[in-house]
């Protein structure tokens, strides 16, 4: 199984500021057949499920705010949430959808300074 | 609006079975591939197993964990997939969750529909 590590376990960002998340597979994500990097971000809060922000390693999920990015290739990865909002603070967890089981990160909480 | 919504879960003993379903509302629910992923109180999220379409002749896969135990089936007709636990462990205790799946491969997806959760304690 391609284990998923996170860094950092936590991180306290002031409103307004950047919040950075980082993200690492075992083994490379990044498709040859099609040049995709199989690795997906979801932001999860109490009481909810989660709830998919990133796809394809750098794809908005429709209806997810533009401050929020992904970026990286292979088996680094991060997601940025430009200008941290209240609504923002919550656990980000990557996934690896390159190969079965499928598997996900340990989690990044985020929270407000 | 699109919607999963599962139901069945509660307290259960060891080694007795349980049955969860997920209701899907809002879309064409046997277009897709159905997905149950798990999180443990504390944990961190684990794929359980998912299921085909019917038109890809609905084929299942389980996690090594509760392969043997676990069975997901789908009746199309009512929008509806089950997660079938059977000799249930301490260690099935968590939230369950039914997804479905979005982009990827077969039985390797991202999910972009969640269900909110039922729970399963699994406890003497």
């Amino acid at each position: 199984d391609i284990v998923m590590t996170q860094s950092p376990d936590s991180l306290t960002v002031s409103l307004g500021e950047r919040a950075t998340i980082n993200c690492k597979s075992s083994q490379s994500v990044l498709s040859s057949s099609n040049n995709k990097n199989f690795l997906a971000w979801y932001q999860k809060k109490p009481g909810q499920p989660p709830k998919l922000l990133i796809y394809w390693a750098s794809t908005r999920e429709s209806g997810v705010p533009d401050r929020f990015s992904g970026s990286g290739s292979g088996t680094d990865f991060t997601l940025t949430i430009s200008s941290l909002q209240a609504e923002d603070v919550a656990l980000y967890y990557c996934q690896q959808y390159y190969s079965a089981p499928v598997t996900f990160g340990p989690g990044t909480r985020v929270d407000i300074k | 609006e699109v919607q999963l919504v599962e139901s069945g879960g509660g307290l259960v003993q060891p080694g007795r079975s349980l049955r969860l379903s997920c209701t899907g509302s809002g879309f064409t629910f046997g277009d897709y591939a159905m997905t149950w992923v798990r999180q443990a109180p504390g944990k961190g999220l684990e794929w359980v197993g998912f299921i085909r379409s019917k038109t890809y002749g609905g084929t299942t896969a389980y996690a090594a964990s509760v392969q043997g135990r676990f069975t997901i089936s789908r009746d199309d007709s009512k929008s509806i997939a089950y997660l079938q636990m059977d000799s249930l462990k301490t260690e099935d205790t968590a939230e369950y969750y039914c997804t479905r799946d979005f982009v990827g491969g077969v039985n390797r997806a991202a999910y972009d529909v969640w269900g909110q959760g039922t729970l399963v304690t699994v406890s003497s």
